[in-house]
């Protein structure tokens, strides 16, 4: 079975200031992880992915995220948010399965 | 590209009716999935089609169906409507099943009263 787990469910974060957003995961194999991002009354949209290759790995709008194995986590982050940056974002992983398992969810909230 | 199409964008309806969500993928994507999404649970994948035939389902009550055509658009079948099925619907598409990225339509949102 594989799981995700974003244990917090809102981040509040300074519009400048770097910002993580958490995510860790549990698969049997190698992981494939992803982020999607979803703003008001849109579906999700895709951020960035890890299958294999370096721990961080870069996506749209300057988000980045760090794979860590003896963690089994994938936190997202970016240097320096933006109050457009302001939604709820998802961490998905798979492992055997063709079907990512998707996390609750976490709102990120950047103040101006 | 047009992206992914669901219809309608709002639907209410009454306890012990059925409802029909559609969905039109990217064209050239043959798989389809369709996932419930509600506050407290997140994304819930209900199944995947591709190339007309289910491949993967979830674990949801045989009340909820779906079905894809032959030019790749979806539908979903919620039988017997109960007031847990409120949720929003999303519908999502990739060119086949070993591609990884997901695009998503803005989904149903779905009332039962």
């Amino acid at each position: 079975a594989q799981s995700v787990a974003q244990p917090e469910d809102q981040v509040n974060v300074a519009e400048g200031n770097p910002l993580t957003v958490k995510c860790t995961y549990s698969v049997s194999g190698n992981p494939y992880l992803f982020w999607y991002v979803q703003y008001p009354n849109r579906g999700l949209q895709f951020l960035l992915k890890y299958i294999t290759g370096d721990n961080l790995v870069k996506g749209s709008y300057g988000f980045e995220a760090e794979f860590n194995k003896s963690q089994t986590s994938f936190h997202l982050k970016k240097p320096s948010a933006l109050v457009s940056d302001s939604a709820l974002y998802f961490c998905a992983v798979r492992g055997g399965s063709y079907i990512p398992t998707f996390g609750r969810g976490t709102s990120l909230i950047v103040h101006p | 590209k047009a992206g992914v199409t669901q219809t309608p964008r709002y639907l209410i309806k009454t306890r012990g009716q059925q409802v029909t969500l559609s969905c039109s993928p990217i064209s050239g994507h043959r798989s389809v999935s369709w996932y419930q999404q509600t506050p407290g649970q997140g994304l819930q994948f209900l199944f995947e089609y591709f190339s007309e035939t289910q491949r993967n389902k979830g674990n949801f009550p045989g009340r909820f169906s779906g079905r894809q055509f032959s030019n790749s658009r979806s539908e979903m079948n919620v039988s017997t409507l109960e007031l847990g099925d409120s949720a929003l619907y999303l519908c999502a598409s990739r060119r086949d099943e070993a591609n990884e990225k997901l695009f998503f339509g803005s989904g149903t949102q779905l009332s039962v009263l």
